[in-house]
């Protein structure tokens, strides 16, 4: 029933190395997806997209790669840093009029 | 530019209380939007709003009212409290309903 599934609740890296944090979706109408990061005691911040007519969007050191025949996407974070611990939510929207749809989030430990 | 501003950010009501979530944005939004986020659970949708004076539910809003009187404002309810709505609860808020969310930092509220 749950139609944008993180299935690891966290992931842990060295300082330096790269992030890589998955998501898939079971919703073949969702066109737009999104990566939200959140600190403790804060709401969720945006911090990137990629609409369904691309494979990839970059912003720094962050990407997000969309697989749509697979019905998967991944954020990689490149290299990955202390400030990047947080927990990471992946959504999806179908169309104009969807709502935001969440995964559960998966909680990310960047080790110095 | 306050963005989205929640009140109260901590609370802790008695099993049968009631109490009003306020959330406040100042950005002329459309879209206004309650979750809720508990452990392994992510941030699921309780109710929303296109605009003044509409509301509409979400994923899980049993036991949750909610107003918009005015664009700026959406109010969520616990009529009657019980531990089941213990959770931390975050409000949203956005010119497209699809995405481009700006959330609240959260008020964490306990139910005894």
């Amino acid at each position: 029933d749950q139609q944008v599934k993180q299935n690891s609740p966290s992931l842990s890296v060295q300082e330096g190395r790269i992030s890589i944090l998955n998501c898939d979706y079971t919703n073949s109408m969702f066109d737009y997806f999104l990566w939200y990061k959140k600190y403790p005691a804060e709401g969720p911040t945006f911090l990137i997209s990629i609409s369904s007519i691309k494979d990839k969007n970059e912003d720094g050191r962050f990407t997000v790669f969309l697989n749509k025949s697979a019905k998967h996407l991944s954020l990689h974070i490149v290299p990955s840093q202390p400030g990047d611990s947080a927990v990471y939510f992946c959504a999806a929207s179908a169309g104009s009029q969807g709502n935001l749809i969440f995964g559960k989030g998966t909680k990310l430990s960047v080790k110095p | 530019n306050a963005g989205v501003t929640q009140t109260p950010k901590f609370r802790v009501l008695k099993t049968g209380q009631s109490m009003t979530l306020l959330c406040a944005q100042d950005m002329n939004h459309e879209y206004m939007y309650w979750y809720r986020q508990d452990p392994g659970m992510g941030l699921r949708l309780i109710h929303y709003s296109v605009g003044e004076g509409t509301t509409a539910k979400g994923e899980v809003p049993d036991g949750y009212n909610v107003s918009r009187l005015k664009k700026q404002n959406f109010l969520l309810g616990l009529e009657s409290a019980a531990p089941s709505q213990t959770s931390v609860y975050f409000c949203a808020s956005s010119s497209r309903r699809s995405y481009g969310y700006t959330f609240g930092s959260g008020t964490r509220l306990t139910v005894v």
